[in-house]
């Protein structure tokens, strides 16, 4: 298994201003993911995290408003760029690991956009 | 169509009955299934994992596959109140993203 550690845990932010999140894996995983749950719905995959090259994006999600790195195999970030209200959302991490095709996932990072 | 389909609820049940939480899924290439449990303000547990058809028991929880109907299903037998949560379905084919039901919220009444 994975275990997977997200900073910051919450945060209240302004609106038109930006927030990285960090999520750190204690393994190596060969793929990581990036959602969003927003409140009392299931998740929704942003992008997929590539390890030293652009990640790949679902449809309505762009690079712009949330760019992404991978910079190894145990670490990545999204950015939520130029906040607005609707951006409040839970963001989720998440790992598959080597050995299997199973997906970890982060404590997730609660966003509020005021 | 959604590719995988999932009963939002809210369930209700009372401690000690057995929970049959199930899913439809509409992409004959899925292979591995999965079953999370959410508890509320906390990131989705790995619950179940099967691969291909078949069922797979842990100790309270048994994990059911039917590809020929393309059924999923949950079991949780001699349900607690601490199981109450909210539990998400989801699919892959392999190496890709997992797609996800909309997750059923299960309480368990004491």
């Amino acid at each position: 298994s994975a275990v997977i550690s997200q900073k910051p845990s919450r945060d209240i932010c302004q609106r038109g201003t930006s927030l990285t999140i960090q999520c750190q894996v204690d393994s190596q995983v060969t793929m990581m993911f990036w959602y969003r749950q927003q409140p009392g719905q299931s998740l929704t995959l942003i992008a997929t995290a590539n390890q030293g090259s652009e990640a790949t994006y679902e449809s309505g999600f762009v690079i712009d408003k949330f760019p992404i790195s991978r910079p190894n195999l145990t670490f990545s970030t999204l950015t939520v760029s130029n906040m607005s209200p609707e951006d409040s959302s839970i963001y989720l991490c998440s790992g598959t690991t080597e050995s299997t095709d199973t997906q970890y996932f982060g404590p997730g990072t609660r966003l509020t956009v005021l | 169509q959604k590719e995988v389909e999932q009963d939002p609820g809210p369930l209700s049940v009372p401690e000690g009955a057995i929970v049959s939480l199930n899913c439809t899924y509409s992409n004959s290439a899925f292979q591995y299934f999965m079953w999370y449990r959410q508890y509320s303000r906390k990131g989705p547990e790995l619950l179940m994992y099967t691969y291909s058809s078949g069922n797979k028991e842990d100790g309270r929880f048994t994990a059911q596959v039917d590809k020929s109907s393309k059924y999923i299903s949950l079991f949780i037998r001699d349900s607690q109140p601490s199981d109450s949560a909210t539990y998400l379905c989801a699919s892959s084919s392999g190496n890709t993203p997992l797609v996800f039901g909309k997750g059923t919220r299960l309480s368990v009444i004491a």
